[in-house]
């Protein structure tokens, strides 16, 4: 059974500070995405990352993946309040037929102070 | 939000009654979710479909069901609510399940059973 795991679940964060957050997954995956949520709000898709090795980034937020150390990090470059939300990774299940189901972490609940 | 459109956005019911979530999709994707998001938990699987009248379990199906006799629609019912399954429920699509194609979420269904 695949599980997903982050941490830390929660992040208090001062503005202009760099932070982590790590994704572990236990079994054997060939795509692992990160979502964002707002509070009340739906999920926004933010990055896929598809292969060992794998780096995105999208203005402060840079995601990477390694499939070998089955881990994942979204790291935070010089924090602003705009980014205080709830970020989740998701992962699919590698072989056979998934029909694309993800399997989601608890999510990271971000605080970014002044 | 991907033309999907959940509704009701919010109910409250009573033990016992069932209840029926719907999800109305405009975009023919093929493959739909339903997922519950409670605190802790991230977001799990309720069940899915990938295609008309194709639907499968997901890891937390127990007390649901559902239907999709067209593409367009994917409905939750709960038979019987209770308590446990106060939640925000999220409906989510698919074009496909090969590489790069994120899940796009509903606005998502708050319910609350008393």
């Amino acid at each position: 059974e695949l599980k997903v795991e982050q941490n830390p679940l929660f992040l208090s964060m001062q503005e202009g500070k760099n932070y982590t957050i790590y994704c572990n997954y236990s079994t054997t995956s060939d795509r692992l995405y990160w979502y964002r949520q707002d509070p009340g709000k739906s999920l926004e898709s933010l990055f896929v990352l598809l292969s060992n090795g794998a780096v995105k980034q999208e203005g402060r937020l840079m995601a990477s993946l390694d499939t070998k150390a089955r881990l994942s990090t979204l790291h935070i470059t010089a924090a602003v309040h705009d980014l205080s939300a709830t970020y989740f990774c998701a992962v699919v299940n590698a072989g056979g037929t998934s029909y694309g189901k993800l399997t989601f972490g608890q999510g990271t609940i971000l605080t970014v102070h002044p | 939000d991907a033309g999907i459109t959940q509704s009701p956005r919010h109910k409250v019911t009573e033990t016992g009654t069932p209840v029926t979530l719907r999800c109305h999709q405009t975009e023919n994707h093929r493959y739909m979710y339903w997922y519950r998001q409670d605190p802790g938990h991230g977001l799990r699987l309720i069940h899915y479909s990938y295609g008309v009248k194709d639907t499968d379990k997901g890891e937390v199906s127990d007390g649901y069901s559902v239907s999709r006799s067209k593409t367009e629609d994917f409905l939750l019912t709960l038979e019987s609510a209770t308590s446990s399954q106060t939640s925000v429920y999220f409906c989510a699509i698919s074009e496909q399940t090969g590489l790069n194609s994120p899940l796009h979420f509903g606005n998502g269904t708050r319910l609350t059973v008393t």
